[in-house]
C-alpha cells in the first residue's frame, strides 16, 4: 500500500497561474520534505517540516511556499509558475530519532505552458 | 551546509562485472548515509544505508563502505544485472539539532548502465 501519496501525478499549469501540489502520508512521520528534481539532476531540497516547524532552504525562491495543516498532509504552492519551474516535485517523509530512510512519494510532474 | 559530491556521473559495465560509485561529504556531523536507486520517471527508492558508527554494510550483491576520517563512502554492486541499470544517488543526513530536523542532501547522481 502506498505510504506517501502525491496528487496529482501529472499537472499542467499556465505560465503565472498559481498551482498547488499535495502530499499525504499514512506513516505518521514527523518530518516531511519537498524536493524539486529536474531532468538528469539530483533532488534539490526546497523546504521541510519537523511537525509544524518550517525550515526553508536559503536558495528556495519566494515563489514557492508550503503549508502543513496537520501531520498527514503537506502542500506545495507555486504562486506564479515560470517555465523554469517545470520539474518533478517529490515529497518525502521521515521519522525522528535514530537516523532512518526517507520515504518518497511517486512525485508530481509539473509542466508549465 | 552539507555538500555531497558523487563520481562518476555515468558508468557502463558488462553484465556480471562489479560497479563502484563514490561519494564525499563535507560536514563531519553527518551521521547517516543512504543510497537511492531511481528508475526513469519513478521515485527514489532506498537500496542500502549506513550509519556513522559502522564501517561497512552488505546486503546480498550490494555493499556500502564508510570512511569517516576521509569523509567518503562508496557503493559496491557485484555481479551486475541489466535490471541494475538506473540512476543511483548517494545522500548524507545531518542529525537532529535544536528545533529538530534531519536534513538529507543528495549527491549529483550516477547513471549506471549494465550491458547484457
Amino acid at each position: 500500500d502506498a505510504m506517501v501519496i502525491q496528487n496529482p501525478r501529472y499537472q499542467v499549469t499556465q505560465f503565472g497561474k498559481p498551482v498547488t501540489l499535495s502530499c499525504s502520508q499514512t506513516l505518521n512521520h514527523n518530518v516531511m520534505y519537498w524536493y524539486q528534481q529536474k531532468s538528469s539532476q539530483a533532488p534539490k531540497l526546497l523546504f521541510h517540516y519537523y511537525d509544524k516547524d518550517f525550515n526553508n532552504e536559503a536558495d528556495t525562491p519566494d515563489n514557492f511556499q508550503s503549508r502543513r495543516p496537520n501531520t498527514s498532509f503537506c502542500f506545495l504552492d507555486i504562486r506564479s509558475p515560470g517555465l523554469g519551474d517545470a520539474a518533478m516535485y517529490l515529497c518525502a517523509t521521515r521519522t525522528i530519532g535514530a537516523p532512518t530512510e526517507a520515504f518518497f512519494g511517486q512525485g508530481t510532474r509539473l509542466t508549465v505552458v | 551546509g552539507e555538500n555531497v559530491e558523487q563520481h562518476p556521473s555515468t558508468l557502463s559495465v558488462q553484465e556480471g562485472d562489479s560497479a563502484v560509485i563514490k561519494c564525499t561529504y563535507s560536514d563531519s556531523a553527518s551521521n547517516y548515509f543512504p543510497w537511492y536507486k531511481q528508475e526513469l520517471g519513478k521515485r527514489p527508492q532506498l537500496i542500502i544505508d549506513i550509519r556513522s558508527n559502522v564501517g561497512e554494510k552488505k546486503d546480498q550483491r550490494i555493499a556500502v563502505t564508510l570512511n569517516k576520517t576521509a569523509k567518503h563512502f562508496s557503493l559496491h554492486i557485484t555481479e551486475t544485472q541489466p535490471e541494475d541499470s538506473a540512476v543511483y544517488f548517494c545522500a548524507a543526513s545531518l542529525p537532529r539539532r535544536t528545533g529538530g530536523y534531519q536534513k538529507v542532501t543528495f549527491g549529483t547522481g550516477t547513471k549506471l548502465q549494465v550491458i547484457p
